[in-house]
């Protein structure tokens, strides 16, 4: 079975500052990892996701991915983040040719935006 | 417009009842799903379905039931017999190609309060 890990459960950074949240995660098999944000009340909004090819990921808002196997990690990148970015953000990965039993997520990392 | 609708958005019970949460896609989407969302704990599949008139146990589905009568349709009830039903309640639909992969497409969430 797959796991997901974010290392951190809130991030605070100044509004035009870069910004890295961390994922990673642990499966025996080939794997699809995705970003999703929620903000306050709402459902979860696809950011981007990494099904194969090049492991540099473009999403929307700005936000790109990068994918490392030999790290297992998934981390989540912003070269310059606005107040809108305030929100909560997680990870989910799918096992390849498993993801009809839907996605596990990670516990979540709330990107706090400080003017 | 296509999407998923979950309603009521807020819901507030007394303890000892039962509550049923809808849950409605017009994305001819074949698979559904329930999660639960606590603070800090991230998202935990309850139930999914991904034919009509069948489901499957996730991993919390203890005091929780389903139906898929209609490919439509997927609602939850919450009953008596949940410890702890307090919670943010999201539902989530993927069409046959996306399976594969595993992507998620939510509604807006439905939050539940045990008075």
């Amino acid at each position: 079975a797959q796991s997901v890990t974010q290392l951190d459960s809130q991030v605070p950074v100044f509004e035009e500052a870069p910004v890295e949240l961390r994922c990673n995660y642990s499966s025996s098999v080939s794997v699809y990892l995705f970003w999703y944000v929620q903000y306050p009340n709402q459902g979860l909004q696809l950011l981007l996701k990494y099904l194969s090819g090049s492991t540099l990921v473009k999403g929307i808002n700005g936000f790109e991915a990068e994918f490392n196997k030999s790290q297992t990690s998934f981390h989540l990148r912003k070269p310059s983040v606005h107040i809108s970015d305030t929100a909560e953000y997680f990870c989910a990965v799918s096992e390849s040719g498993g993801g009809a039993d839907g996605l596990t997520f990670g516990k979540g990392t709330h990107l706090i935006i400080q003017p | 417009d296509g999407g998923i609708t979950q309603s009521p958005k807020y819901l507030f019970r007394k303890e000892g009842q039962n509550v049923t949460l809808s849950c409605e896609q017009n994305l001819n989407h074949d698979a559904m799903y329930w999660y639960r969302q606590d603070p800090g704990q991230g998202l935990r599949l309850i139930y999914y379905s991904q034919i009509v008139n069948d489901f499957q146990k996730g991993d919390i589905a203890e005091g929780y039931s389903v139906s898929r009568e209609k490919k439509e349709s997927f609602p939850l009830t919450v009953t008596s017999a949940q410890k702890n039903p307090t919670a943010f309640y999201l539902c989530a639909s993927t069409s046959q190609l996306a399976a594969n992969t595993g992507e998620l497409f939510f509604g807006e969430g439905s939050r539940l309060t045990v008075l």
